[in-house]
């Protein structure tokens, strides 16, 4: 099975702090993404990258920034952490060859920026 | 843009009642669509998916049908477990430029009463 695997479950930050989420996958999966999900907003994607140094902005990148250094780890960076970034963050991926192969995602982390 | 209407929730049934969550999706194309379940605590994982109209996706006693006249691709269980309590997502995945931007439905929260 594919496993992503997301470094911290919860985290508590403070206002203004440079915040890394880290997520690792096993699987040399292409493509990976970051999602925020937030109660009523349902997923909105943040960055995703098709390939090692790749990266796109989704819907929602503003106050956010990635890096993609090996194929197996995608970074999601907060450069100064805002409360309006508290919010449960979610890492997938997938196998890049086919549109429709499905996402497999972590378990998540949950940032409370105070 | 892409789009996907998933019936809101919440949902609370009985343990053994029948279960149909509905989603409809944008006519852009021709999708492949899934349907995604979210445990607490935990990340999303796939719980069935169909590539063509007419194709069925089943799992775990849960059906799916491509209906490509309606743009439809409900969810539908004919008996509730309680461990069947979830948030599940409908997410169609299109091929070319969009076929990163994933769009998910905003999930629809289901409690199954014992």
């Amino acid at each position: 099975d594919v496993k992503v695997t997301q470094s911290s479950r919860y985290l508590v930050k403070r206002t203004g702090e440079k915040v890394f989420l880290e997520c690792v996958q096993d699987m040399d999966h292409e493509n990976m993404f970051w999602y925020r999900q937030d109660p009523g907003l349902g997923l909105r994607l943040i960055y995703f990258s098709y390939d090692v140094k790749m990266k796109e902005k989704g819907d929602i990148p503003e106050g956010y920034s990635v890096s993609r250094e090996k194929k197996e780890r995608f970074s999601l960076i907060l450069e100064s952490a805002s409360t309006n970034q508290t919010s449960m963050y979610l890492c997938a991926s997938r196998h890049g060859v086919r549109f429709n192969s499905p996402l497999h995602f972590g378990n998540g982390t949950r940032l409370t920026v105070t | 843009g892409d789009s996907v209407t998933q019936m809101e929730g919440p949902v609370t049934l009985s343990e053994e009642a029948c279960l149909t969550i509905n989603c409809t999706y944008t006519a852009t194309g021709y999708p492949s669509l899934f349907w995604y379940v979210q445990y607490p605590g935990e990340g999303l994982q796939l719980l069935l998916k169909a590539t063509k109209a007419d194709d069925k996706g089943s799992n775990k006693g849960f059906e799916a049908t491509y209906r490509k006249e309606t743009t439809s691709f409900h969810l539908e269980k004919g008996s509730v477990q309680v461990s069947d309590s979830a948030v599940y997502f409908c997410a169609p995945a299109y091929s070319g430029a969009g076929s990163y931007q994933l769009t998910f439905g905003k999930g629809t929260k289901l409690s199954v009463i014992p």
